[in-house]
């Protein structure tokens, strides 16, 4: 079966401080990756992605996610938070077999504080 | 990337009723789908939006309850029938746009906010 998993419901963070926000994933065969935000009231913004090559990937608004194989980890991370980050990050995993099927996380809030 | 908007934003109906949302893209997109979010959980997906043929709907989702249409490239509607308040959710549409295996991505709409009374 695949799935993702995000172990941390809430994540708190002060402004400017680094944020981390993880994802582990289970797949059968080469992972396809995506992280999305998704504001209050609102829908899900695509942040970035990985499908092959550099495991360090850049993406919208400074977030940045590093792919690792042997952890089968896909962690958000962005250097500097602001408190404009404060949202809901949704890990996700696109089906080996069927591309058009994705499997998200249960999601995991941010909090910056100011 | 592609920009999507849905209709109604949200709406608060009656058990027993039926509410039809709009979801239109700006460009043509082969694939769409539907996926709904019940309240403080993660994304599922409905059921995959074909053009000018019947949705595949995913395990535990059927036609009569989630009657899709899908008569362009451009736009789908989703209705939800004879509504409890377990379909209290949001619903988003979704595209996926595919050049090349680096730009293939999917793409999410605002969402509806149903709510049943």
């Amino acid at each position: 079966a695949q799935s993702v998993a995000q172990p941390e419901d809430q994540v708190n963070v002060a402004e400017g401080n680094p944020l981390t926000v993880k994802c582990t994933y289970s797949v059968s065969g080469n992972p396809y990756l995506f992280w999305y935000v998704q504001y209050p009231n609102r829908g899900l913004q695509f942040l970035l992605k990985y499908i092959t090559g550099d495991n360090l990937v850049k993406g919208s608004y400074g977030f940045e996610a590093e792919f690792n194989k042997s952890q089968t980890s896909f962690h958000l991370k962005k250097p500097s938070a602001l408190v404009s980050d404060s949202a809901l990050y949704f890990c996700a995993v696109r089906d080996t077999y069927n591309f058009n099927k994705f499997y998200f996380g249960s999601g995991t809030k941010l909090n910056v504080k100011p | 990337s592609a920009v999507i908007s849905q209709k109604p934003s949200r709406d608060i109906c009656q058990r027993g009723t039926s509410l039809t949302i709009q979801c239109q893209v700006d460009s043509q997109v082969t694939m769409m789908f539907w996926y709904r979010q019940q309240p403080g959980q993660s994304l599922t997906l409905i059921a995959t939006a074909n053009q000018g043929s019947e949705a595949t709907y995913e395990s535990g989702f059927v036609i009569d309850k989630f009657p899709i249409s899908r008569p362009n490239l451009t736009f789908s509607t989703l209705t939800v029938s004879n509504m409890s308040p377990e379909d209290s959710s949001i619903y988003l549409c979704s595209v996926r746009l595919f050049r090349t295996a680096n730009t293939d991505t999917q793409y999410f709409g605002p969402g509806t906010r149903l709510t049943v009374l």
